[in-house]
C-alpha cells in the first residue's frame, strides 16, 4: 500500500500569506495525484488532479506540483474561506489512498 | 446542477448489514465511474470501494473486501453499497463520489455526496 505523507499537520497562517502544504509517497505513483480541500461538516472539493491541473472553477491561487513521490500545493495568497484541511490522493496504485491532511488555521 | 444523495445509513449492531444508496442526477450517470469513501468521526478519508461504468468490475479496500459488495444500475443513475458483518470500526460517514473524466476508471473526484452516517455500536 502505497503511505501518503502530509506535512506540516498543521499550518498557522495569516489572509494574503503564501501556503505551501507537502505530500510524500512511499513508492512512485506518477503524477496519479489530487489535492482536496475539506470544511467542517462538508464534503471534500476537487481543488487539483494529476499533480497539476486544476479542477472545475477552481482559482488560480490554487496551484499543484511534482511527480514520483514529492508533491506540493501552493495557495498563493490566503483567502479567508481557504482555511480549511487539505488531503492528497493517489489513484497510481492499489489500493487507492489518501494523506492524513494538513489543516490550515488562522494565525 | 450535478447532485448525489445517499441515504441508507442508521445504527446497526455488530455483525449487522446495512444497504447505502447513491441517488445521482445532473449529468450521465451511465458514463462515470463512481466510488464510495469513509470517514470516521475526527479522521480522514479512507477509499471503499470502486464500479466500473458497466458496472462488471468492483474494487475494494483492503478493510472492506469480502464484506461490502457495490452495485450500480444505471436505469435508475442510483449506486447501492451492501455492507455485511458490519464492525465498530466501520463507523464513519459514507460518501458517493463521482470519477472528474467520464469513461472507465479515473478515481479523482470532483463531486460527491452529502454523506450518510453510518454507526456500528450495540
Amino acid at each position: 500500500e502505497v503511505v501518503l505523507t502530509q506535512s506540516p499537520a498543521t499550518l498557522s497562517l495569516s489572509p494574503g500569506e503564501r501556503a505551501t502544504l507537502s505530500c510524500r509517497a512511499s513508492q512512485s505513483v506518477s503524477n496519479y495525484l489530487a489535492w482536496y480541500q475539506q470544511k467542517p461538516g462538508q464534503a471534500p472539493r476537487l481543488l487539483i488532479y494529476d499533480a497539476s491541473n486544476r479542477g472545475t472553477g477552481i482559482p488560480a491561487r490554487f496551484s499543484g506540483s511534482g511527480s514520483g513521490t514529492d508533491f506540493t500545493l501552493t495557495i498563493s495568497s490566503l483567502e479567508p474561506g481557504d482555511f480549511a484541511v487539505y488531503f492528497c490522493q493517489q489513484r497510481g496504485n492499489w489500493p487507492l489512498t489518501f494523506g492524513g491532511g494538513t489543516k490550515v488555521e488562522i494565525k | 446542477e450535478v447532485q448525489m444523495v445517499e441515504s441508507g445509513g442508521g445504527l446497526v449492531q455488530p455483525g449487522g448489514s446495512l444497504r447505502l444508496s447513491c441517488a445521482a442526477s445532473g449529468f450521465t450517470f451511465s458514463n462515470y465511474a463512481m466510488s464510495w469513501v469513509r470517514q470516521a468521526p475526527g479522521k480522514g478519508l479512507e477509499w471503499v470501494s470502486g464500479i466500473s461504468v458497466s458496472g462488471d468490475n468492483t474494487y475494494y479496500g483492503d478493510s472492506v473486501k469480502g464484506r461490502f459488495t457495490l452495485s450500480r444500475d444505471n436505469s435508475k443513475s442510483t449506486l447501492y453499497l451492501q455492507m455485511n458483518s458490519l464492525r465498530a470500526e466501520d463507523t464513519a460517514v459514507y460518501y458517493c463520489a463521482k470519477d472528474f473524466h467520464n469513461g472507465d476508471w479515473y478515481p479523482h473526484w470532483d463531486c460527491w455526496g452529502q454523506g450518510t452516517l453510518v454507526t456500528v455500536s450495540s
